[in-house]
C-alpha cells in the first residue's frame, strides 16, 4: 500500500522551459510535504516543502503547489536548467510533521536538455 | 563542516555472508535514520535513533538486520546472513532536531550475489 505515488518515472524538458513533477498521496492525515532532489551517487537533498495550511510555496525557480481535495501536489521548476537534471522524490512525514520518518514516492527522473 | 558520511560506498558479497555498513552523522546531530532504496523504487524508512536509543525500528525488514549506535555517535547496520533481496542502496540521514528536513549521506550500494 503505497501512500505517496509518483506515477511518472521520467520527464524530459528543454532548457528554459517549465518542468512539472507530480505526486499523489492517499493519506488525508498528511499535513506536510517535501521534495528532495538526488544526483547520481549522492544522497537526497532537501529542496522545498509545503504545509497543508498553504496551497503554494515558492523558493526561487521552484514552486510547490498543493491541492488537498485532490490529494495532489506538484513541483514546478521555471526556467529549467541542465543542472536541474536529477531524480526528484516527493515525501511526507509518516507521523507528525516534525518527524524524519518519511514516506517517499518512487521518484521522477528529470532530464533537462540544453 | 563534514556532511553525513557512509562507508563503504559499495559492497559486493555472496548470499549468506555478513556485511556491516557504517554511518557517521553530522556532528551534534542526535537524530539518525537508516533508509533503503531497492531496485529504483521508493526510499523506505528502516529505523530512527535518538542519540543511542532506538526511537522507531518499525521499518526493519526482519531479524537479520541489526542496527546499533553505541555512544550516540556513529551507527552501524549489520545484515547477517545477507539474502539476495537485501540488495539495494542503504542511506543514512541525520538531523539535529526532530524535523522532516534531513541531511542524507551518499549511501552504500549493497549487492548480494
Amino acid at each position: 500500500d503505497q501512500q505517496v505515488k509518483q506515477n511518472s518515472p521520467s520527464l524530459s524538458v528543454q532548457e528554459g522551459r517549465i518542468s512539472i513533477l507530480n505526486c499523489d498521496y492517499t493519506n488525508s492525515m498528511f499535513d506536510y510535504f517535501l521534495w528532495y532532489k538526488k544526483y547520481p551517487a549522492e544522497g537526497p537533498t532537501f529542496l522545498i516543502s509545503i504545509s497543508s495550511i498553504k496551497d503554494k510555496n515558492e523558493d526561487g525557480r521552484f514552486t510547490v503547489f498543493l491541492n488537498k481535495s485532490a490529494k495532489h501536489l506538484s513541483l514546478h521548476i521555471v526556467p529549467s536548467q541542465p543542472g536541474d537534471s536529477a531524480v526528484y522524490f516527493c515525501a511526507a512525514p509518516g507521523g507528525t510533521s516534525n518527524t524524519g520518518k518519511l514516506i517517499f514516492g518512487q521518484g521522477t527522473t528529470l532530464q533537462v536538455k540544453p | 563542516e563534514a556532511g553525513v558520511t557512509q562507508f563503504p560506498s559499495h559492497s559486493v558479497i555472496e548470499k549468506g555472508q555478513t556485511v556491516t555498513l557504517r554511518c557517521d552523522p553530522i556532528s551534534g546531530h542526535d537524530n539518525l535514520y537508516w533508509y533503503r532504496r531497492v531496485m529504483g523504487k521508493e526510499i523506505k524508512f528502516l529505523l530512527h535513533f535518538v542519540k543511542e536509543s532506538k526511537q522507531d525500528e518499525s521499518g526493519m525488514p526482519n531479524n537479520r538486520f541489526l542496527a546499533e549506535r553505541t555512544g550516540g555517535t556513529y551507527s552501524t547496520l549489520k545484515v547477517q546472513p545477507a539474502e539476495l533481496e537485501d540488495s539495494g542502496v542503504y542511506f543514512c540521514a541525520s538531523s539535529q532536531d526532530q524535523t522532516a528536513k534531513l541531511f542524507f549521506g551518499s549511501g552504500t550500494q549493497l549487492s548480494v550475489l
